[in-house]
């Protein structure tokens, strides 16, 4: 069971904007960054967001992150069919001493 | 460019014992923070365990702690986990991951391409 919860998926069809919540609390997103990985099927996860709202050298900006407190958020706008994918938040843990992962959002594009 | 390349894994009955190896590439090995994250078939991502760049400082999850240990030889850029008292809960693809600076809580920018690690009689 993840401490880090997202909703275990999310839709969109190409061009629209999508948004993936990511909730923990005070030991984990409320006083460490948050980081996003993309993961696609068979395929090892990649860096996608790191440092709560920053993009790794090669990430398109149409991807974009963000933290309030104890929450944090991806969104994706101008979807594409290539972004069908699995999407996964981070953030260390200060209680449990390592890194906690949520659950992980599948984004189906229709 | 950083490569990361796992081995060791396969099948091994309960109780048994695995090392995995990941031999790095690319990039200067000790100056970074490496992992090692696993995931279930089917499943999410769980971070397992991480090392310091001396490998003074070692973390793990409450799951694998007393039965997994990390190691990292800098001198011939390696990364090892030792897997002992195997559970069928084990079971999973084990990545090696980098991470992109010398602190701990450094997000993981590189990763392996995965070894499978089947618990199973």
């Amino acid at each position: 069971q993840s401490v880090l919860t997202q909703p275990p998926s999310a839709s969109g069809t190409p061009g629209q904007r999508v948004t993936i919540s990511c909730s923990g609390s005070s030991s984990n997103i409320g006083s460490n960054t948050v980081n996003w990985y993309q993961q696609f099927p068979g395929t090892a996860p990649k860096l996608l967001i790191y440092s709560n709202n920053q993009r790794p050298s090669g990430v398109p900006d149409r991807f974009s992150g963000s933290k309030s407190g104890t929450s944090a958020s991806l969104a994706i706008s101008g979807l594409q069919s290539e972004d069908e994918a699995d999407y996964y938040c981070a953030a260390w843990d200060d209680s449990l001493n390592g890194v906690l992962f949520g659950g992980g959002t599948k984004l189906p594009v229709l | 460019e950083v490569q990361l390349l796992e081995s060791g894994g396969g099948l091994v009955q309960p109780g048994g014992s695995l090392r995995l190896s990941c031999a790095a590439s690319g990039f200067t090995f000790s100056s970074y923070v490496m992992t090692w994250v696993r995931q279930s078939p089917g499943k999410g991502l769980e971070w397992v365990s991480g090392i310091s760049v001396s490998g003074g400082m070692t973390y793990y999850a409450d799951s694998v702690k007393g039965r997994f240990t990390i190691s990292r030889d800098n001198s011939k850029n390696t990364l090892d986990l030792q897997m002992n008292s195997l559970r069928a809960e084990d079971t999973a693809v084990y990545y090696c991951a980098k991470g992109s600076g010398s602190y701990y809580k450094t997000p993981l920018d590189s990763w392996g391409q995965g070894v499978l690690v089947t618990v199973s009689s």
